[in-house]
């Protein structure tokens, strides 16, 4: 079975400052791990995925994520925050890409100026 | 090209009554998903299809909920004498490769 833990519900940060969320999976399987954004009254928009091709991979918005298999980690991280980035966060794990995504809790950026 | 879409975007029902949520995936996509967002129990998964495999149900809360898909295309989800806890915003998603899932907006429902 796969499962996720975001650890965080609310994480601030200043715009320009780093940004870092925590991810960590559970899984007996390889994993595929995602990130997924969703702003307020939206539906989920893919970030990053994570495949096995590559540790660290880089999505859209300056978003990148790296696999870790020896901390069971997949931390999101932004070098600079942007006003536009204040959202909430979904790590997901699958087991294969055709099957159903398990979601963690979510995290809520909040950005101030 | 189109998105996943959804309709209605808004639904507000009486406790008991039936309703019917409508996903339209994006075109050529084989894979759809629906999934359940609400405060008390984050995001979950419901049902899924992949062409014209039987359908992965273990999601699905209780046999009060179904969900059918139409032509390889359109899917239905419904819900049959609604309760209060069943209030949630309802994901539709779509996939063609593997990994890629997409969203559509939502359909929140409201159990009065």
């Amino acid at each position: 079975a796969q499962s996720v833990t975001q650890l965080g519900s609310h994480v601030s940060v200043s715009e320009g400052a780093l940004v870092l969320l925590r991810c960590n999976y559970s899984s007996s399987v390889p994993p595929y791990l995602f990130w997924y954004v969703q702003y307020p009254n939206q539906g989920l928009q893919l970030l990053l995925k994570y495949t096995s091709a590559a540790t660290l991979v880089k999505g859209i918005n300056g978003f990148e994520a790296e696999f870790k298999k020896s901390e069971t980690s997949f931390h999101l991280t932004k070098p600079s925050a942007h006003m536009s980035d204040a959202a909430e966060y979904f790590c997901a794990v699958s087991a294969t890409g055709f099957q159903k995504l398990v979601f963690g809790t979510g995290t809520r950026l909040l950005v101030s100026p | 090209g189109a998105g996943v879409s959804q309709s209605p975007s808004n639904k507000v029902t009486e406790k008991g009554k039936d309703v019917e949520l409508r996903c339209d995936p994006i075109s050529g996509h084989t894979a759809l998903y629906w999934y359940r967002q609400s405060l008390g129990q984050g995001l979950e998964f419901l049902i899924y299809f992949q062409g014209n495999s039987a359908p992965d149900k273990s999601g699905l809360p209780s046999d009060r909920f179904s969900a059918e898909r139409t032509g390889g295309s359109v899917s239905t989800l419904t819900i049959q004498r609604t309760q209060q806890e069943d209030s949630a915003v309802y994901l539709c998603a779509s996939a063609r490769g593997i990994n890629e899932q997409y969203f559509g907006p939502g359909t929140r429902l409201t159990v009065t």
